[in-house]
């Protein structure tokens, strides 16, 4: 158990709708990231927070946004959801920035019919 | 931003034979270097890292080499064993600060009995 919490677990919705993803950092971790994994691929960037405030944005499209909130846990809104959009999306926490251990979380299993 | 490139995407060898996989990284001021492995439908893990200011670390069975001239660093397998079939990822931080950390594609490692 990594410390970090990913809820749900697995999520199935159609296309068109708008999910939320939720995750716990370890406790004393500042730094949230968000990592995006398609079938067999690597492992995408999103976008990093630390300490409530945004850090780092990837290739994360318009119709995706998250927030970290001040307890520190963060959520990630995916809306107009695509096809496309089926994936492992990982959440990872880290006591500063990027030159620490990141702690990943379960990932949650979007699938979109 | 950091460019991570990962070589090779599979690789297979023998058991009891070493593995070697490599990365090269594109921002100098970068300064941490870890390895993840992930197994099949589960969290990605740390196994080692390096930091800049030394050039080789091991750990048992795996080492983590380091040349910050030519910015690669290599992880390297020794006396491979059916349990290290998985995805290993290197990482890099990057922005500034070494804020975000930027995962390599990833290597599909295979050990055959």
């Amino acid at each position: 158990d990594s410390g970090v919490t990913q809820t749900p677990k697995h999520l199935i919705t159609a296309t068109g709708q708008r999910v939320t993803l939720r995750c716990s950092p370890r406790s004393g971790d500042l730094s949230v990231y968000w990592y995006q994994q398609s079938l067999d691929q690597g492992l995408q960037f999103l976008i990093q927070y630390y300490n409530g405030e945004e850090r780092a944005k990837g290739n994360i499209l318009e119709r995706f946004s998250a927030q970290q909130f001040p307890d520190l846990h963060s959520e990630l809104n995916l809306s107009s959801l695509e096809l496309g959009d089926s994936a492992l999306y990982f959440c990872a926490s880290s006591p500063q920035h990027g030159n620490t251990e990141a702690f990943f979380g379960q990932g949650t299993r979007l699938t979109v019919v | 931003g950091e460019n991570v490139e990962q070589h090779p995407s599979t690789l297979s060898v023998q058991e009891g034979d070493s593995a070697v996989i490599k990365c090269t990284y594109s921002d100098s001021a970068s300064n941490y270097f870890p390895w993840y492995k992930q197994e099949l439908g589960k969290r990605p893990q740390l196994i080692i890292d390096i930091r800049s200011n030394v050039g080789e670390k091991k750990d048992q069975r795996i080492a983590v080499t380091l040349n910050k001239t030519a910015k690669h660093f290599s992880l390297h397998i020794t006396e491979t064993q059916p349990e290290d079939s998985a995805v290993y990822f290197c990482a890099a931080p990057s922005n500034f600060g070494n804020e975000k950390l930027t995962f390599g594609t990833g290597t599909r490692l295979t050990i055959i009995p």
